[in-house]
């Protein structure tokens, strides 16, 4: 079946304990992407990556970091959390050209930072 | 910069009437306009989008949209709404490699 999966899918942390939730995609998609959602605010996004090796910030990159080592996982890294990252995280991933192309969501991780 | 804007954060709608949810465009390339659905602890899912050609876009379970440029909207319809419809809906546009998506809009469906 084709799917993106994040884990975990709940996490509950303290500031400043270094967290990674992992991105996992099995459609061989060049472009995979970091959202997050926040009431009232919809979804913006952390970062993007166009290939292995190949990533650039998106709008609300501070805080955050992603590497793209190989083409199916794209982690999200939070070095430091903070409280305002209280957030519902998605991972997207997407074939070229992924402006025409969908792109497929992840269910989503929910994470708390106290 | 692109941009979308929703216009209602929700809409309540009588089950078997129709469904309207308002979303404006911003940009001064031709846009590239999505909708997505969010069902309840689920991810995103798209519903239709429009890249070029026919204004009139059919989608999933029912929806479409319209792509006006002279009112730069892009507005989801459906006929006859279903108590399945309750969600929440995105309005989306593509440009600088992301899609910059709206606030969204919280149907809920009476019966």
């Amino acid at each position: 079946e084709a799917q993106v999966t994040q884990n975990p899918r709940y996490l509950i942390t303290v500031t400043g304990k270094k967290l990674t939730v992992t991105c996992s995609q099995n459609m061989n998609h060049e472009y995979m992407s970091w959202y997050r959602q926040d009431p009232g605010l919809g979804l913006r996004q952390i970062y993007y990556s166009m290939n292995v090796e190949v990533t650039d910030k998106g709008d609300v990159p501070e805080g955050y970091k992603v590497s793209r080592k190989e083409k199916r996982n794209f982690p999200l890294i939070l070095e430091s959390p903070s409280p305002n990252q209280t957030s519902l995280y998605f991972c997207a991933s997407s074939s070229e050209p992924v402006i025409i192309n969908e792109q497929f969501f992840g269910p989503g991780t929910r994470l708390t930072v106290l | 910069a692109q941009s979308v804007t929703q216009l209602g954060s929700h809409v309540s709608v009588s089950e078997g009437a129709l469904v309207l949810l308002r979303c404006n465009y911003s940009s001064s390339v031709p846009p590239y306009l999505f909708w997505y659905v969010q069902y309840p602890n689920q991810g995103l899912q798209l519903l239709l989008k429009y890249t070029t050609g026919a204004t009139l876009v059919k989608g999933i379970n029912g929806f479409e949209a319209e792509f006006k440029k002279s009112e730069t909207s892009f507005h989801l319809t459906k006929p006859s709404a279903h108590m399945s419809d309750a969600a929440e809906y995105f309005c989306a546009i593509f440009g600088n490699e992301k899609l910059t998506f709206g606030t969204g809009t919280r149907l809920t469906i009476i019966p």
